[in-house]
């Protein structure tokens, strides 16, 4: 089975800190991507990164960075110097090699920036 | 230039009613999906349409009816409208071609409410 895990439901920063959402993964295919989402209060759905299971290299794109470790199956995601706009419900999910590009979603982490 | 859209944004009705929701994409994808997101904010693949052909469907009422009239199209039709079916539903697309998986963009949603 797969599955997406999303252990902090909620997040409150205060503006200018660094914060990290945390993202367990299970899936027993050797193939697979990762995605992150953001849905800010507007309510759309916005892809922020894929990344597929061969490719472990960090990435960093302005603020956001990614930390992929296959050895304890995680995809984490680190704002840096969070800002008020970063307030928004923040998913992960996995598509398995198997699974007809089916994204399987985590619960979300709800992340609020305060000024 | 919308990449995917839907219609309408918001849609009200009564219990019992029939009611259908729009997709449509201009991105050239030949993938096209129904994601409910429950009130707690859950999101969970319902159907997927492949060049029209249904790829993926989950286990969904039979009141809920997907179609396809072309690859850049793709409906929602519900029967017999539940309390339950109170939901924000998006549609996705990407391009799946030769077994390879693509970033699933997602439309603006449609918040049904069912009184």
């Amino acid at each position: 089975a797969q599955k997406v895990t999303q252990a902090q439901t909620e997040i409150s920063v205060v503006e200018k800190e660094d914060v990290t959402l945390d993202c367990v993964y299970e899936t027993r295919d050797t193939t697979y991507y990762l995605f992150w989402y953001k849905q800010p209060p507007s309510g759309e759905l916005v892809f922020l990164i894929r990344r597929n299971s061969f490719d472990e290299q960090n990435e960093i794109s302005g603020r956001y960075s990614w930390n992929f470790q296959k050895s304890t199956s995680s995809f984490n995601f680190t704002i840096t110097a969070s800002q008020v706009v970063d307030s928004a419900v923040y998913f992960c999910a996995l598509v398995g090699s198997g699974g007809y590009n089916k994204l399987i979603f985590g619960a979300g982490t709800r992340l609020a920036v305060h000024p | 230039d919308t990449a995917v859209s839907q219609t309408p944004k918001y849609l009200v009705t009564q219990m019992g009613n029939d009611k259908s929701i729009k997709c449509e994409q201009n991105l050239g994808h030949d993938t096209m999906y129904w994601y409910k997101q429950d009130s707690k904010k859950f999101l969970k693949i319902m159907f997927s349409y492949n060049n029209k052909e249904l790829i993926i469907n989950e286990t969904v009422p039979n009141r809920f009816s997907p179609k396809s009239p072309d690859k850049a199209h793709l409906n929602l039709h519900i029967n017999s409208l539940e309390l339950g079916d109170s939901a924000v539903y998006f549609c996705a697309s990407s391009q799946v071609s030769g077994g390879a998986t693509d970033t699933q963009y997602f439309g603006p949603g449609t918040r049904l409410t069912v009184l």
